[in-house]
């Protein structure tokens, strides 16, 4: 079964350092996604891309954030200057279409910010 | 996207079958009703998709009455490795790009 991909599982950064969160989205797919899970909260929805640009993007998707997808396999998320408050579960997600229910998910990479 | 209410948690035991429901009241003509299921630091995923009526495929079943204003994902014969949390989603398959989960039901079944 076709998965996403997502590196790395877990890293650790200071904060004010730039981390960059990579995906392998699934290779058919057109719609990719970025989510975050903070320790014990619900999944929220960061940002969506397609055909190479922003579609949508949430309140949490200030100017410290950023995503690219600079070759035709990875999709990558970018936290300029990193929080205390960044440190989650960031979920990467593609999907086929823009329907409800098509997405499937990365197992995540869990951020800490110290 | 229809605002949905779920129970906060559930305990359940091994071989019993598990029915959650999710009110959906505000649903529109146009929204399905999708249920997720999430382990442990793991990301979502899909278990079932309905409109009305039933749909059952390998993992679980989906009832939803003929107002649609409610639904229930049943799980038969839950085993401990169904632990998890399940979210109940409504929107419209054909637009919007992203998927808002809410607080979910957490599942605990016990040996």
């Amino acid at each position: 079964e076709p998965e996403v991909t997502q590196t790395p599982s877990h890293q650790v950064t200071q904060m004010g350092q730039e981390v960059i969160l990579r995906c392998v989205p699934i290779s058919n797919h057109l719609y990719f996604y970025w989510y975050r899970q903070i320790l014990g909260q619900k999944v929220e929805f960061l940002v969506s891309f397609y055909n190479n640009e922003i579609s949508e993007k949430s309140e949490i998707f200030d100017d410290q954030f950023s995503v690219e997808r600079p070759d035709g396999s990875n999709f990558t998320l970018k936290i300029r200057s990193t929080k205390l408050e960044d440190s989650a579960m960031y979920f990467c997600a593609s999907s086929p279409g823009g329907q409800i229910g098509s997405h499937t998910f990365g197992s995540g990479t869990r951020l800490t910010v110290v | 996207l229809a605002k949905t209410t779920q129970p906060i948690s559930m305990d359940s035991y091994e071989g019993q079958e598990v029915n959650i429901t999710c009110s959906h009241n505000n649903i529109a003509t146009n929204d399905y009703i999708t249920w997720y299921q999430q382990f442990p630091s793991q990301g979502p995923r899909f278990i079932i998709q309905g409109y009305k009526t039933k749909v059952t495929n390998e993992v679980a079943s989906l009832f939803i009455p003929a107002d649609r204003k409610s639904s229930t994902l049943s799980l038969p014969r839950v085993s401990l490795s169904d632990t998890a949390v399940y979210y109940c989603l409504v929107g419209d398959t054909t637009g919007g790009f992203k998927t808002i989960f809410g607080a979910g039901t957490r599942l605990f079944v016990k040996a």
